[in-house]
């Protein structure tokens, strides 16, 4: 089994590009989160889903959007990106009723 | 979301015991107490997590006061592989974990 696979591991942008952030799972885990992480910082949370279909925002949703049409993907987009969305992207997944999250190995992301 | 403190940096010695502190004085009855860590360069990793009892696993043990607003992360032996940021995290119903500054534990040879 993978676990949770994010690609691409490093990506640079220029101010007003868009891209998509992909994450898969194979461990059939109902939820799935997006979290980053600025430098010498704790993750802060974007967004979330509970299952296929359904999301909602976290901490700092501004300028991010999500989808989860299935069960094993939740890609995350930025569509105008910013110098303040240069941060490592981190996601996770956890299966309903556990108590751990398994996190992806991230994205980093530099916008200029 | 209820809050921890942890001290910022702490250092061990290789293969003695470690004893990462948190203070989590407005915790509520329903919130578990969890701890990650973060190698290097890597995603945060489970460590352990517990609500009133102490909780002993393969990688660490987790003593929880008895009035709930401190708990301690021990490391039994420390190795070079432990060195990372520890994070200790107060969750529950949802599990949006809510992670703060951790502390970054260094472990001489």
């Amino acid at each position: 089994n993978a676990g949770v696979t994010q690609t691409p591991k490093f990506r640079i942008l220029k101010i007003g590009q868009s891209m998509t952030l992909q994450c898969a799972q194979d461990m059939n885990h109902n939820y799935m989160y997006w979290y980053r992480q600025d430098p010498g910082m704790g993750l802060k949370l974007i967004y979330y889903s509970v299952g296929a279909g359904i999301t909602d925002k976290g901490e700092v949703p501004n300028g991010y959007n999500v989808s989860r049409s299935t069960t094993e993907d939740f890609p995350l987009r930025l569509e105008l990106a910013a110098p303040s969305q240069t941060s490592v992207y981190f996601c996770a997944t956890r299966r309903r009723g556990g108590n751990e999250q398994f996190f992806g190995p991230g994205t980093r992301l530099t916008v200029l | 979301d209820a809050k921890t403190t942890q001290p910022n940096s702490m250092e061990s010695n290789e293969e003695e015991p470690v004893h990462l502190p948190c203070n989590h004085s407005t915790i509520s009855g329903t919130d578990y107490i969890h701890w990650y860590r973060q190698l290097p360069s890597q995603g945060p990793e489970y460590v352990i997590h517990g609500l009133t009892s102490n909780v002993n696993n393969r990688m660490a043990s987790l003593a929880i006061a008895e009035d709930r607003k401190s708990s301690t992360l021990i490391l039994h032996r420390a190795t070079l592989r432990d060195a990372a940021v520890y994070y200790c995290i107060l969750g529950a119903g949802s599990y949006q974990l809510t992670f703060g500054k951790g502390t970054k534990l260094s472990v001489i040879p």
